[in-house]
């Protein structure tokens, strides 16, 4: 079974500044996706950026960027310029990329709740 | 093109009651899944459909289901309430299976 771990259970930063938030993930496949969605307090969950494992490039979505360590089984997020709107409980979530007992199931980390300050 | 829409937003039910909840995929998306969120567990799995078959289930009791039509829409059913069932339910639509996209999510309150 895979298991995603986020370690930072609360966060904050001025705004127009940067922060990374971390995210583990214990896994023995080798082809899999990597996603950070945000749920602000609307509770709405929003796609935030996605990364294949298959891929060494890093995921970038404007502001959004992550830095996936596959050996390491590391896939922070780092946000640039934070604004007021970035303010959200944001969720590591993993996905096996074949099918079987994967289908359609996001496996979740704790969160972390980020508050943007002005 | 619309999101996914979910119905009815809130609901409250006694217990013993039961609730069944309302998905509307993203047109052209046909697989659905569905999870549960509270605040001591987190965000779990409960089950995904595709042209309306199950195709993945969690670890949940059987007195949840679900169902999907011939349109993609879906529906979840949880019978015997419990308080323990008081949780946002979201679901997810996704084209292919691995971008899933949220609904709003509805709140039930058990009693």
């Amino acid at each position: 079974a895979q298991t995603v771990t986020q370690s930072q259970p609360e966060m904050s930063v001025q705004e127009a500044e940067t922060v990374t938030l971390s995210c583990t993930y214990d896994t023995s496949e080798n082809n899999y996706y990597l996603f950070w969605y945000k749920q602000p307090p609307s509770r709405q969950m929003i796609l935030v950026i996605r990364q294949e494992a298959y891929k060494q490039q890093n995921a970038t979505e404007n502001r959004f960027s992550v830095n996936f360590q596959k050996a390491a089984k590391s896939f922070s997020l780092k946000i640039s310029d934070s604004q007021l709107g970035d303010t959200a409980m944001y969720f590591c979530a993993f996905m096996k990329h074949s099918g079987g007992t994967s289908y359609g199931k996001l496996t979740f980390g704790q969160g972390t709740i980020l508050t943007v300050h002005p | 093109k619309a999101g996914v829409t979910q119905t009815p937003r809130y609901l409250i039910k006694t217990r013993g009651q039961q609730v069944t909840l309302s998905c509307s995929p993203i047109s052209g998306h046909r697989s659905v899944s569905w999870y549960q969120q509270t605040p001591g567990q987190g965000l779990q799995f409960l089950f995904e459909y595709f042209s309306e078959t199950q195709r993945n289930k969690g670890n949940f009791p059987g007195r949840f289901s679900g169902r999907q039509f011939s349109n993609s829409r879906s529906e979840m059913n949880v019978s015997t309430l419990e308080l323990g069932d008081s949780a946002l339910y979201l679901c997810a639509s996704s084209y292919g299976q691995e971008t899933q996209y949220f609904g709003p999510g509805t709140r039930l309150l058990v009693l």
